[in-house]
């Protein structure tokens, strides 16, 4: 089975710190991608990335960046995290044969 | 731009019923259509994917079909269990190795 693992399934931070979340696969997937999902808002897509070192923004990038720097890890940063950006994180990757997300990381900005 | 769409937003019924969830979506050039399923708190898990060549796909007790001219998928579940109880999302991908575009799902409670 595809396993997509993220860093942490909770975090806190305080407003202005600036924050990592980490994504790995273990599939050789070429496609990974970033959501947050909000009540009432469904998922969203932040930014995705078909290969190694690039990038492509989603319907919200404003406020993250994404780094690629290995096939299977794929990381969202919040540069100076908001109190709006307080949210569900989901990461995925995807291949011909369907999608597979992670755990999910509930982050808190205080 | 495409839109996926979910009625209704919850439901409940009985344990042991059949019931039926629908998605629809605006644009029928679609590349595939999926069904996951997400639990409160968790990440999502794929249960169907259906290509746009395909009708319908079938694992267990759960039936998806696909009406790419109309726009519309349903998610059959036959003979209903509270562990049924979820959130049901469906997305479209329109290209290959593109980004999926996900309704706002059903939450479906089963009545024990």
């Amino acid at each position: 089975d595809v396993k997509v693992t993220q860093s942490s399934r909770y975090l806190v931070k305080r407003t202005g710190e600036k924050v990592f979340l980490e994504c790995v696969q273990d599939m050789d997937h070429e496609n990974m991608f970033w959501y947050r999902q909000d009540p009432g808002l469904g998922l969203r897509l932040i930014y995705f990335s078909y290969d190694v070192k690039m990038k492509e923004k989603g319907d919200i990038p404003e406020g993250y960046s994404v780094s690629r720097e290995k096939k299977e890890r794929f990381s969202l940063i919040l540069e100076s995290a908001s109190t709006n950006q307080t949210s569900m994180y989901l990461c995925a990757s995807s291949s011909r044969t369907g999608w597979n997300f992670g755990p999910g990381t509930r982050l808190t900005v205080t | 731009k495409q839109e996926v769409t979910q009625i209704p937003a919850a439901l409940s019924v009985p344990e042991g019923e059949n019931l039926v969830l629908n998605c629809s979506f605006t644009d029928s050039a679609i590349y595939n259509l999926q069904w996951f399923r997400q639990d409160p708190g968790k990440g999502l898990t794929s249960l169907l994917l259906i290509q746009s060549s395909q009708r319908e796909q079938t694992s267990g007790r759960l039936n998806a079909s696909l009406d790419k001219s109309s726009g519309r998928s349903t998610l059959y579940i036959a003979a209903s269990q509270p562990g049924d109880s979820a959130t049901y999302l469906c997305a479209v991908s329109e290209n290959r190795d593109d980004k999926i575009i996900f309704g706002k799902g059903t939450r479906l409670h089963i009545l024990p």
